[in-house]
């Protein structure tokens, strides 16, 4: 079946340090991969996401590239900032039996970036 | 425009209760999804409707039944609470078709004790 493995957190980070999360699926076919951003007390929010092999999807200096030779798609971020302290869910998106789209989640990453 | 917004915020029920909890979805949107998300977890998917109908489910137990309605709002129902049922239940909404990113709602936490 589907899954996503995600690194384990948490993560710890000093303001304008470098950030990856490493995130990599198994999947039948070639499913839509996100990543999303979850702050404390709310839902869920998309932060990025890729639909093909070698698309890079970015967001708020945040990327991440479908690589299908490798089956990762990594969240990086080149100089992380105090807002940025959340948990971050790697997903991929594929459809399921009645044509309904069904998201598989990786177990989540925290994030807490000190000022 | 008005995203997805789910009701209550939260809820303590009894084991072996039942609970509905609610959801509006973003406008435009006419499917809806809804996920479980156990602490410190990442959300599992329960089932999707659109018009109206159940058109994809989860490993969930047949307790966990839904509804959406003509104006696309849908509801959860729980049946015969356990504790393991404790979790955030989020709701999503997205266009039919194509590839639209899903939209949620800030959840319900929902405690059974």
């Amino acid at each position: 079946g589907n899954s996503v493995t995600q690194m384990e957190g948490p993560v710890t980070l000093s303001e304008e340090a470098f950030l990856t999360i490493n995130c990599t699926y198994t999947a039948t076919g070639y499913p839509s991969l996100f990543w999303y951003v979850q702050y404390p007390g709310e839902g869920l929010q998309l932060l990025l996401k890729a639909t093909k092999a070698d698309d890079k999807g970015s967001n708020k200096g945040f990327e991440a590239t479908y690589r299908k030779e490798t089956t990762s798609f990594h969240l990086e971020k080149g100089s992380v900032q105090v807002s940025d302290s959340a948990v971050y869910f790697c997903a991929l998106s594929r459809i399921s039996s009645g044509s309904a789209r069904q998201l598989t989640f990786g177990s989540g990453t925290q994030l807490t970036v000190l000022p | 425009e008005t995203g997805v917004t789910q009701s209550p915020t939260h809820l303590i029920k009894t084991r072996g209760q039942q609970v509905t909890l609610r959801c509006s979805s973003q406008s435009g949107h006419n499917t809806v999804s809804w996920y479980q998300q156990a602490l410190g977890q990442g959300p599992q998917f329960i089932f999707q409707y659109y018009r109206e109908e159940e058109n994809g489910r989860g490993n969930f137990p047949p307790r966990f039944s839904g509804l959406q309605f003509p104006n696309y709002s849908s509801e959860l129902n729980v049946n015969a609470l356990e504790l393991d049922d404790s979790a955030l239940y989020l709701c999503a909404s997205t266009p039919a078709g194509g590839n639209s990113p899903l939209h949620f709602g800030n959840g319900t936490r929902l405690t059974v004790t």
